[in-house]
């Protein structure tokens, strides 16, 4: 069965620090990797999508298969970056997304 | 565009007792998703919609039922309210080609006491 797991429930860095979060997946299928991210009194939305390799606010994610995993990076956190970030695998069918446990990320001044 | 709706935004049900959440979209999507989250976990899916009249079991399907009538809405009925059942509650949508981006809505907070 399918699984993303984040290691972290809380992730405190300073104000211009590099961020990481982490997600590991496991699934046997071609993996579909996602970030979807929670502003504080805003609705869940989607971050970035492995398959576009693109940056999006700073943030990059890079799919490692060989070590399962599609942490988020960005060099230099801001304030406004605080919010609660999920990792999710796309599982086929009916484009079903498996969540994370999902990461609060604070950026503190 | 209003875009995914959800209703009520928060409900107390005792032990037993039966609901609707009620959950729109106007953007014309054609799949739709029921998921929820416990404190402290991720998001699971709970039923899921190709299209109208068409739903399909999720992760977490015990205690829910669904329909799909129309392409807006997608109410989810809880049966005999257990306080196992108390969660946040979302509702997604997203179209068929837009491979796994949905749009969520704020979400529904239910409490069985």
């Amino acid at each position: 069965a399918q699984r993303v797991t984040q290691p972290e429930k809380l992730l405190s860095v300073f104000k211009g620090a590099p961020v990481e979060l982490k997600c590991n997946y496991s699934y046997s299928g071609s993996p579909e990797l996602f970030w979807y991210v929670q502003y504080s009194r805003q609705r869940l939305q989607l971050l970035l999508r492995h398959i576009s390799r693109e940056s999006i606010k700073g943030f990059t994610a890079d799919l490692n298969k060989g070590e399962t995993s599609f942490h988020l990076k960005k060099p230099f956190a801001q304030e406004e970056d605080s919010a609660m970030y999920y990792c999710a695998l796309g599982t086929g069918g009916g484009n079903k997304l498996t969540f994370g446990t999902g990461t609060q990320l604070k950026v503190e001044l | 565009n209003a875009g995914v709706t959800q209703t009520p935004k928060f409900r107390i049900l005792k032990i037993g007792q039966s609901m609707t959440l009620q959950c729109a979209q106007d953007m014309n999507h054609n799949y739709m998703y029921w998921y929820r989250q416990d404190p402290g976990m991720g998001l699971k899916l709970i039923y899921y919609s190709v299209g109208a009249g068409i739903t399909d079991k999720g992760e977490v399907p015990n205690g829910y039922n669904v329909s799909r009538s129309t392409t807006e809405d997608f109410p989810l009925r809880l049966e005999l309210a257990a306080p196992s059942q108390t969660s946040v509650y979302f509702c997604a949508s997203t179209l068929t080609g837009d491979r796994y981006e949905q749009y969520f809505g704020p979400g529904t907070r239910l409490t069985v006491t």
